[in-house]
């Protein structure tokens, strides 16, 4: 099971920032956080990730919580083009599997 | 061109069928995947590999085999199809313990 909790819808307007927010209550000392998104019919993207520091990248910036229970995805000027659904997921890095759980993630819907 | 893509992009096949699905990448990343994504059960693991010659279950194997001869090649055949089936397939790939990038899917019907 996904062990992150984010809300199931979000609207932005364009050119104004979006702050995406995600619970990860359980998360272990050895787990990232990573977020991908999903535009309509295309495969899941890769988006950013990070584990305790916050982080910035092209895309977006990831901000955490000190106590790392949760963290919020920031796109700075959100356009149309970032409407898609944005998971946030928490896994180890390295250890016997390799694996990404995906829960049901959050639909971004950007209004002009 | 670089970058991992999948075909067919588009199958319909009958009901007892055998499919096979293909993935490539150019990478030469070690671990390549296999999800399938449907409504109300988001995406799901069905195998993955961590290199050439090495494959383990994910959260839904059953009905599905896959192997790898190559590195950059990972085919899922399903080998006899049911309807359950019926949806829309992404193959990804990573090096190590990194992101994973994702193909564009394939969309599979069963009838």
């Amino acid at each position: 099971d996904a062990k992150t909790t984010q809300p199931p819808s979000m609207d932005c307007a364009e050119g104004r920032a979006a702050n995406l927010p995600c619970n990860h209550s359980t998360i272990s000392g050895n787990e990232y956080v990573y977020w991908y998104r999903q535009i309509h019919s295309q495969g899941p993207q890769y988006i950013i990730h990070g584990l305790k520091n916050n982080e910035t990248n092209e895309m977006a910036s990831l901000i955490i919580t000190e106590d790392r229970k949760s963290s919020t995805l920031i796109l700075p000027h959100a356009t149309l083009r970032d409407t898609a659904v944005y998971y946030c997921i928490v896994r180890p890095y390295g250890g016997a599997t390799n694996k990404l759980i995906f829960g049901t993630g959050t639909l971004l819907a950007v209004q002009p | 061109d670089a970058g991992i893509t999948q075909s067919p992009r588009y199958k319909i096949t009958e009901t007892g069928r055998q499919v096979t699905l293909m993935c490539h990448q150019t990478w030469s990343h070690s671990y390549m995947f296999w999800y399938r994504q449907d409504l109300g059960h988001g995406l799901r693991l069905i195998y993955y590999s961590a290199a050439a010659d090495i494959t383990d279950k994910g959260e839904v194997p059953d009905g599905y085999v896959v192997s790898r001869s190559k590195t950059e090649n990972f085919p899922l055949t399903l080998e006899s199809a049911t309807r359950s089936q019926t949806s829309v397939y992404f193959c990804a790939s990573s090096e190590g313990y990194n992101e994973q990038y994702f193909g564009p899917g394939t969309r599979l019907t069963v009838t």
